[in-house]
């Protein structure tokens, strides 16, 4: 079956640094990778996607390349700020059309 | 573009009764609607598929009696809890896209409380 694995949080950042959270994945076929974003008290917004192999998915300044030899899709940002305060789920999308979601991360920024 | 409302955004009710929860497709015309339930600080799970103009599949575990779903148009899904209870409170949070397989995007969600 399907699963994703996310790096455990909590995990609490200050501002300006360089947030890498680790995503792995098991699927049958070929999945699509997502990254969406929560923040507090609201549902879930798309960050950013990747549909095949090699591709990047970039969006406010997060990225992640799908990596196929690994299995995984790290998301990385270079300078985070506070308002980039919030849960981030790594997701795939397989053969069922279903959304497998992994466990989430809570990141804080400090200013 | 892409937006997805629900409504309520906040419910409380007393044991017993029965909560409706809306999910709207605002900008596009939504063929598959995913309903989930989140539990404080824990990730997504879903509950049921819908599409529209058929009956939702329910995932295993789910009680399709006590959580209705009617996907009655490309727009629109509802979920109705019925006879809720205390342990049924939770985060819930429906998806939408337009066609089965592509991006989903998501409603802001609704939090229920039963007393």
């Amino acid at each position: 079956g399907n699963s994703v694995t996310q790096m455990e949080g909590p995990v609490t950042l200050s501002e300006e640094a360089f947030l890498t959270i680790n995503c792995t994945y098991t699927a049958t076929g070929y999945p699509s990778l997502f990254w969406y974003v929560q923040y507090p008290g609201e549902g879930l917004q798309l960050l950013l996607k990747a549909t095949k192999a090699d591709d990047k998915g970039s969006n406010k300044g997060f990225e992640a390349t799908y990596r196929k030899e690994t299995t995984s899709f790290h998301l990385e940002k270079g300078s985070v700020q506070v308002s980039d305060s919030a849960v981030y789920f790594c997701a795939l999308n397989s053969n069922d059309y279903k959304l497998s979601f992994g466990a989430g991360t809570t990141v804080t920024v400090r200013a | 573009g892409a937006v997805v409302s629900q409504h309520p955004s906040r419910v409380i009710c007393k044991s017993g009764t029965s909560v409706k929860i809306e999910c709207r497709s605002l900008d596009f015309q939504a063929t598959t609607m995913f309903w989930y339930r989140q539990f404080p600080k824990q990730s997504l799970m879903l509950m049921a598929t819908s599409n529209e103009g058929s009956k939702a599949t329910y995932e295993q575990g789910v009680e399709k009696d006590k959580f209705l779903i009617n996907h009655a148009s490309l727009t629109l899904s509802t979920l109705t809890v019925t006879s809720a209870h205390p342990e049924d409170s939770s985060f819930y949070i429906c998806s939408a896209s337009v066609l089965a397989g592509e991006t989903q995007y998501f409603g802001p969600g609704t939090r229920l409380l039963v007393l």
